[in-house]
């Protein structure tokens, strides 16, 4: 099935810093999400984009939805150790039987 | 409000038996996905629901796989005839009826099924 171009694929830092991460398409999409999943728990929901260009933060994570419909990214600032896990992006277009199309993932792992 | 809720969290079944997982979606919500996902994979769609219909089944293997949504009561993913591969993590979503929000898939914390 379809899948976004989610990079990178890990990412090993160091406290304190910030990260970034995104996701492409060839496809446009109506809406971004942006999912975090920690060791043996379901992915919990960050952060959702309805429009092109919207720049969306929940603390220390801001999204942005791409001007092209294409691509988003995540940023995290100031990173602490519970910032570790796998976060997700997802992409839904209303025509697509309400399914989320699902990057393959970022796994982020924060040294003290 | 609670959130998304599977049982059982771990299952361990021997080959050939059945497994059933269930899942009760966030309350007002009556859209319903199953997802299974392998270690240090992502997460690959199976089927989604609604109130006693299946509206995409794309993502579930032909045999032995089965999902309903009843009107009343959890959802289930029924896999029959349980084999080694079958052992993943079975995620649930819910996601809201109407609106942008519509989009917005809300997760159980999953269940670990092991096929001895």
């Amino acid at each position: 099935g379809q899948q976004l171009n989610q990079s990178p694929q890990s990412m090993f830092i160091q406290e304190g810093e910030d990260v970034s991460m995104n996701c492409t398409s060839s496809s446009i999409f109506n809406t971004w999400l942006w999912y975090k999943q920690d060791p043996g728990e379901g992915p919990v929901l960050l952060i959702a984009l309805y429009k092109a260009g919207e720049l969306t933060s929940n603390g220390r994570l801001t999204a942005q939805f791409g001007i092209t419909r294409k691509d988003s990214f995540l940023n995290i600032s100031a990173s602490i150790p519970s910032d570790v896990g796998i976060y997700f992006c997802a992409g839904f277009n209303a025509g697509n039987n309400r399914k989320l199309i699902w990057g393959l993932g970022t796994s982020l792992a924060v040294n003290p | 409000n609670a959130g998304v809720m599977q049982n059982p969290r771990h299952l361990v079944r021997r080959r050939g038996q059945e497994a059933r997982l269930r899942c009760s979606p966030m309350k007002g919500h009556s859209h319903v996905y199953w997802y299974r996902q392998l270690p240090e994979e992502g997460l690959k769609f199976m089927v989604y629901l609604q109130k006693e219909n299946i509206i995409d089944e794309s993502g579930m293997p032909k045999e032995r796989f089965s999902a309903e949504f009843p009107k009343e009561g959890p959802s289930i993913l029924r896999i029959q005839q349980v084999v080694r591969g079958d052992s993943a993590a079975y995620f649930c979503a819910s996601s809201p009826n109407v609106g942008t929000s519509g989009s917005e898939q809300y997760f159980g914390p999953g269940t670990r099924l092991t096929v001895t």
